[in-house]
């Protein structure tokens, strides 16, 4: 079975501090898509970042950037700089094909002033 | 561009009462699914579809039935509703292919008593 492992249920740091948040996964697919998806309080799920397993280069989007380890099958994201509005249920999530995502328990992260 | 559009967005039941979520989008996108959210679990697939006229169960099917008539809408039917049912449903759609990320609606509450 493809799993999707995030071991951090809480995280909170200061605003202005970098944060990395752990995500693992299991399969046997060479290729496949990995996303980071972000749900504030108001319960939207937003596209952080994605990344093709194929790409070697980690994938960054502004303040967000990922380790991607295909061999360890880690793939972490770190928030740089963080502010109050990355307060945030971050969800980890694989998709092995066109269609399904699999995702991971998620991980609650709270920006503290 | 509304993107997908879920309604309601809170709905309380009692036992044994049936419903139907809807979920449309305007996209054009192929692919469209349910997932429900429970604390702990992340998004867990229900039902999904490829395309109008095409339908597939997810990793929690029971107690639910989907159709696809139309690519815009992706309904999900409630037959006879159990409090295990309460929940945060959201529904996603996507273009084809790995790359594709999945768009999702703001989700129902959804509280059986």
């Amino acid at each position: 079975a493809q799993t999707v492992t995030q071991s951090q249920p809480e995280m909170s740091v200061q605003e202005a501090e970098t944060v990395t948040l752990s995500c693992t996964y299991d399969t046997s697919e060479n290729n496949y898509y990995l996303f980071w998806y972000k749900q504030p309080p108001s319960r939207q799920m937003i596209l952080v970042i994605r990344q093709e397993a194929y790409k070697q280069q980690n994938a960054t989007e502004n303040r967000f950037s990922v380790n991607f380890q295909k061999a360890a099958k880690s793939f972490s994201l770190k928030i740089s700089d963080s502010q109050l509005g990355d307060t945030a249920m971050y969800f980890c999530a694989f998709k092995p094909g066109a269609q399904k995502l699999v995702f991971g328990q998620g991980t609650r992260l709270t920006i503290n002033p | 561009n509304a993107g997908v559009t879920q309604t309601p967005k809170f709905q309380v039941l009692k036992t044994g009462q049936s419903m139907t979520l809807q979920c449309a989008q305007d996209m054009n996108h192929e692919y469209m699914s349910w997932y429900r959210q429970d604390p702990g679990m992340g998004l867990r697939l229900i039902h999904y579809s490829v395309g109008a006229g095409i339908t597939d169960q997810g990793e929690v099917p029971n107690g639910y039935n989907v159709s696809r008539s139309t690519t815009e809408d992706f309904p999900l039917r409630l037959l006879s509703a159990a409090p295990s049912q309460t929940s945060v449903y959201f529904c996603a759609s996507s273009g084809t292919g790995m790359r594709q990320p999945q768009h999702f609606g703001d989700g129902t509450r959804l509280s059986i008593l």
